[in-house]
């Protein structure tokens, strides 16, 4: 069964600073990735998706994937209180398989 | 509006009670899809729909049914509830396979007791 894992957290950064997320997925098929922000009762939205190696950019946001290492990251640079939320990783595969597999969300906290 | 519309947004039912959750999207999008999201577990996929008609199961089908009658409808049946389905139901739909952007229902907080 394909793996998504990421740290609970929760993760504290202070206001204005680069927060960290990080998410490493089993599957060596997995073909994108995506970031989700997820506010405490409320539904997924769609921050980011990368399916290449490297660097994406969009706005504050950064994503970063890593296949030889399996490894997915979302940058937040100058983190806002508004940030606060929980941040799902979710992998692609394709192929037939047409399912998203989701990790279980990082909390982070921007404290003011 | 564009939206993928669930409903209820709340439900308590007793144990055995047969049970639908609707959801609609008017986005004429292919892509249909029912997750149940539990603390500690994450989101999880119960199952997904390619098109009308065309249904599979995600990793958590076991005591649930859903149909595609219509691109637009993708209900999610109980029909026979227990305690371990008391979660948080999310329905989502996407334009495409690829899976680029999900639409996200507002979720149904269910509790069987």
């Amino acid at each position: 069964q394909k793996e998504v894992e990421q740290n609970s957290g929760p993760l504290s950064v202070p206001e204005g600073a680069i927060a960290s997320l990080n998410c490493t997925y089993s599957d060596r098929g997995s073909q994108s990735f995506f970031w989700y922000r997820q506010y405490s009762g409320k539904s997924p939205e769609l921050i980011m998706f990368i399916y290449s190696n490297g660097d994406k950019e969009d706005g504050r946001f950064t994503a970063q994937l890593n296949k030889a290492s399996q490894y997915v990251s979302l940058l937040i640079r100058d983190s806002q209180p508004s940030d606060s939320a929980t941040y799902l990783c979710a992998e692609y595969s394709g192929a037939g398989s047409y399912q998203l597999t989701f990790g279980k969300g990082t909390k982070l906290s921007v404290i003011p | 509006e564009a939206q993928v519309t669930q409903n209820p947004r709340y439900l308590i039912t007793v144990t055995g009670k047969k049970l639908t959750v609707t959801c609609s999207q008017n986005m004429n999008h292919e892509y249909m899809s029912w997750y149940r999201q539990d603390p500690g577990l994450g989101l999880r996929q119960i199952y997904y729909s390619m098109n009308v008609e065309v249904t599979d199961k995600g990793d958590v089908p076991e005591g649930y049914k859903v149909s595609r009658k219509e691109k637009r409808n993708f209900p999610l049946i109980l029909e026979s509830p227990s305690p371990n389905q008391t979660s948080l139901y999310f329905c989502a739909s996407s334009p495409g396979t690829a899976l680029r952007k999900l639409f996200f229902g507002s979720g149904t907080q269910l509790s069987v007791l």
